[in-house]
């Protein structure tokens, strides 16, 4: 069965420095990868997805996210946050012959100085 | 174009009462899922609806049923709730196969 595992609990960041969200992932075959943002009292926004192709995906918002395989990461980028990027992030991975099930990694939170 | 809704938006049960979560999707998906959050455990799938006519269990089942009523809507029913099943709930539907989920608002629960 796949797992994700997101290491950082909590991140905090000030305004306008680079942020990257770690996410690892174990599946035996080619994963289908996903970061999703939960802001507060807020349902789930996919932030981008990788499927095959090109390892360095860009999403909404100005973030990205680099796949790669050998070290079976799927870290989310960005180069400078904002205030509004202050939520909780997850990162998902989906396998398998059913479909879309998809399991989640515990979260990440990121607070955002001024 | 509503996306995916969910009723009610916040519910207090007590232990014993039964009730059922509401959710509705106007984008002609064919999969839709329940999941649970909770406090350091991201979401954890509790059914899924991968098509019109089927359901199945997720990692968490127990103490819940499911109803794909038709395309469009997906319930999911507590018989007897019990203290543990406190959580917010949220439902998502997406395209069949492996396919991004659209999430919704979410149903705060909480089980005295």
């Amino acid at each position: 069965a796949q797992s994700v595992t997101q290491p950082d609990i909590h991140i905090t960041v000030s305004e306008g420095a680079s942020l990257e969200l770690r996410c690892n992932y174990s599946y035996g075959a080619t994963p289908y990868l996903f970061w999703y943002v939960q802001s507060p009292g807020q349902g789930l926004q996919l932030l981008l997805k990788y499927f095959s192709g090109d390892t360095l995906v860009q999403g909404i918002k100005g973030f990205e996210a680099e796949f790669k395989r050998s070290q079976s990461s799927f870290n989310l980028r960005k180069p400078s946050v904002h205030w509004s990027d202050a939520a909780e992030y997850f990162c998902a991975v989906g396998a398998g012959t059913s479909g879309s099930r998809l399991t989640f990694g515990e979260g990440t939170q990121l607070t955002v100085n001024p | 174009n509503a996306g995916v809704t969910q009723t009610p938006k916040f519910q207090v049960l007590k232990t014993g009462q039964s009730m059922t979560l509401q959710c509705a999707q106007d984008m002609n998906h064919n999969s839709m899922y329940w999941y649970r959050q909770d406090p350091g455990m991201g979401l954890r799938l509790i059914y899924y609806s991968a098509s019109e006519g089927t359901t199945d269990k997720g990692e968490v089942p127990n103490g819940y049923n499911v109803s794909r009523l038709n395309k469009r809507e997906f319930s999911l029913r507590l018989e007897s709730a019990a203290p543990s099943q406190t959580s917010v709930y949220f439902c998502a539907s997406s395209r069949q196969g492996i396919a991004e989920q659209f999430f919704g608002p979410g149903t705060r629960l909480t089980v005295l």
